[in-house]
């Protein structure tokens, strides 16, 4: 099957440091990825989606200066959390589609932030 | 808009058969998908449906009317293993983006 890998797994922060989370896809090509936040108790929700070689897209109320996402290549996507605050605490989950013969998103094992 | 309705929380005895409803009202649909998500782990793929009708796979079922927006998870021979949030997502149809629910808190019980 198609497996995503995220890192780092868990990270705590101070409270206006700048954290970068990477999204790979191990043994397929993706040209989408897209970027969930989710609290605890709560379902996924929807940051941004990313795009290889493009600006990602962005839902609405998500702001794009503090999150700030990059999909180089692609296997890799980043999300930075700029000056981070205790409310962006959370857990950071990626998925990627593969270019062709899945339906399916497969998601990465997910990202703990801890901004102190 | 978008609206993806699930029970919040459903409680069933190991070896029963438990359904999880989904209703939604999407302005787009191209499929819906249902994950697992143990607590702390990242959501796991269950089925896909795009079509109307039934999906089978092993002790795992989905159903989906388009027509009436609405979409179930059949799971049988239930295991402690299953205590589990299931996660009902609809597929749009501009750029592929899954649109969640707010998922269902299934415990399995001896």
């Amino acid at each position: 099957g198609a497996v995503v890998s995220q890192h780092p797994s868990w990270v705590i922060c101070k409270s206006g440091t700048s954290v970068k989370i990477e999204c790979r896809s191990l043994d397929f090509q993706a040209t989408t990825m897209f970027w969930y936040r989710q609290f605890p108790k709560q379902s996924l929700m929807l940051m941004a989606t990313s795009n290889e070689g493009s600006k990602a897209t962005y839902e609405q109320g998500v702001e794009k200066d503090k999150f700030l996402i990059n999909h180089a290549s692609l296997t890799l996507s980043t999300l930075t959390v700029t000056s981070a605050h205790p409310e962006d605490s959370s857990f950071y989950i990626c998925s990627a589609e593969p270019s062709r013969g899945y339906n399916e998103q497969f998601f990465g094992p997910g990202t703990r932030l801890t901004v102190l | 808009g978008q609206n993806i309705d699930q029970p919040t929380e459903m409680t069933a005895t190991e070896g029963a058969i438990v359904q999880i409803n989904c209703t939604y009202q999407t302005s787009g649909f191209n499929g819906l998908f249902w994950y697992q998500q143990h607590a702390g782990e990242a959501p796991t793929f269950l089925s896909y449906n795009v079509l109307d009708g039934l999906e089978e796979k092993g002790r795992f079922s989905s159903f989906l009317s388009r027509s009436k927006g609405y979409s179930y998870l059949l799971l049988k021979e239930l295991q402690m293993k299953d205590s589990a949030s299931y996660l009902c997502a609809v597929r749009d149809n501009q750029g592929g983006k899954l649109i969640f629910g707010q998922g269902t808190e299934l415990s399995v019980k001896p």
